[in-house]
């Protein structure tokens, strides 16, 4: 079951803007992550907020973090032509106590140079 | 260089022939898991395994099979591959504590098409 789910499907924007998506999920959880994937590539992971926290910054990115609403944004500043790839939310789901990172469908970002 | 290694990164079979995806990792990680990527679907979780000789089904484990008699690998097998399993594969591992804790390092991938 995928618990995180992003919005918006795809964006597209120019270069030098700023890039905004956002992650809902559905249960409580201890951290969220999100990661980046360049086409057909492996995913890297970009950055980990812990439920305890509300903002965190990397760089150009900036994540924020509303337990209450169960949703987290991850923005890109400042965006430039190689930010054009796909971005997940992953959450964790606790079985038995043991970490078990669910991935939600991505985020399609373009940004035209 | 700390990495995961996936083989093959391409493979193109038959309906029924056994096939076997590899994965290897020299992080020490006691974690590894499994995803197929498909479009439309995101990462859907296929097998994980929190340590050696420890496996568990994860979203859509039908048609593979995992084992984990080492740390470092953790290979994929196709008994009887269909169409349905043509996908871009993961292999990805995490360390369950300490610095980096629960943060996922993907393989390349895995793309395999079943005719």
């Amino acid at each position: 079951s995928q618990q995180g789910e992003e919005d918006p499907q795809a964006l597209s924007i120019q270069e030098g803007e700023n890039a905004t998506m956002n992650c809902s999920y559905k249960t409580s959880i201890n951290n969220l992550q999100w990661y980046r994937q360049n086409s057909g590539r492996g995913l890297v992971h970009l950055i980990l907020i812990r439920s305890n926290e509300r903002e965190k910054h990397s760089g150009r990115l900036r994540v924020t973090l509303d337990t209450s609403k169960k949703s987290s944004s991850l923005l890109i500043t400042a965006s430039r032509a190689a930010d054009t790839a796909s971005y997940f939310c992953a959450t964790d789901a606790r079985s038995g106590g043991s970490y078990i990172p669910t991935f939600g469908r991505g985020t399609s970002l373009i940004v035209h140079p | 260089e700390a990495q995961v290694t996936q083989n093959p990164r391409y493979l193109i079979t038959v309906t029924g022939k056994k096939l076997t995806v590899t994965c290897s990792q020299n992080m020490n990680h006691e974690y590894m898991s499994w995803y197929r990527q498909d479009p439309g679907l995101g990462l859907r979780q296929i097998y994980y395994s929190m340590n050696v000789e420890v496996t568990d089904k994860g979203d859509v484990p039908e048609g593979y099979k995992v084992s984990r008699k080492e740390k470092r690998n953790f290979p994929l097998i196709l008994e009887s591959p269909s169409p349905n399993q043509t996908s871009l594969y993961f292999c990805a591992s995490s360390p369950p504590r300490g610095p980096g804790a629960n943060v996922l390092t993907f393989g390349a991938g895995s793309r395999l098409t079943v005719l």
